[in-house]
């Protein structure tokens, strides 16, 4: 089966510019995450959709990040406006349930606000 | 708040060893706990989950342990193989119906040949 696809890979901006990543889950998935991974850190959960509902979003810098899950399928993470500090990989996962299974990982997109 | 801990500094073995890493967490009940490996530049790969009621899980060359009242889990590796050379990562699920998993930093692995 595919795995989760994610696009750009790497993407460049300035400081004060807007990015957009996208997501595509494995099919019939129907839990979403997105996770920042700064540089020698773990994972920070940053939004976990259910379908197209958010389930937890308790840590995404809501003045800053906005996301959403069209049809509970495809989702996009966009940031605006991007500081320095967002520089990090940014993660998205699916997992076939909501709780108590293992979370599929695409590569990433690797961002860097210059 | 809830808190995750893993070997900071990386693990550096000889090929044939066991490799034991550790998780340690505070402030919190998972009801399960996952380990996943992470290469350089690839997004983190599953390797096992262990739920609270159960003591020990392996899979091939991997054991995992989960002692909740010490509220610690080790990841041992046996045999080890410089192909086994990665950042492993420790995740707990939440015990609410929301499956969030949080993250500890990571352990590097490093085994020489």
């Amino acid at each position: 089966e595919a795995g989760v696809a994610q696009s750009p890979r790497y993407k460049i901006i300035e400081k004060r510019q807007s990015v957009a990543f996208w997501c595509n889950p494995i099919s019939g998935h129907a839990t979403l995450y997105w996770y920042q991974q700064i540089l020698g850190q773990g994972p920070k959960l940053l939004i976990q959709f259910q379908n197209n509902g958010v389930v937890d979003d308790s840590q995404l810098p809501k003045d800053r990040f906005s996301a959403e899950r069209l049809k509970g399928v495809d989702s996009t993470l966009k940031i605006q406006p991007a500081k320095l500090e967002d520089s990090a990989v940014y993660l998205c996962a699916s997992s076939s349930k909501t709780t108590g299974t293992e979370a599929f990982f695409g590569q990433g997109t690797r961002l860097t606000v210059v | 708040s809830q808190k995750i801990e893993q070997n900071s500094e990386a693990l550096n073995i000889q090929e044939g060893k066991t490799a034991t890493l550790t998780c340690n967490y505070t402030n919190y009940s998972p009801a399960y706990l996952q380990w996943y490996r992470q290469d350089p530049g690839r997004g983190p790969v599953f390797l096992l989950l262990i739920r609270e009621n159960e003591k020990e899980k392996r899979k091939e060359r991997l054991k995992v342990t989960f002692d909740t009242t010490l509220k610690q889990s080790l990841f041992h590796i046996t045999a080890s193989q410089p192909a086994d050379s990665a950042t492993y990562l420790c995740a707990l699920g939440g015990s609410s119906n929301t499956g969030k998993l949080i993250f500890g930093q990571g352990t590097t692995l490093q085994v020489k040949p």
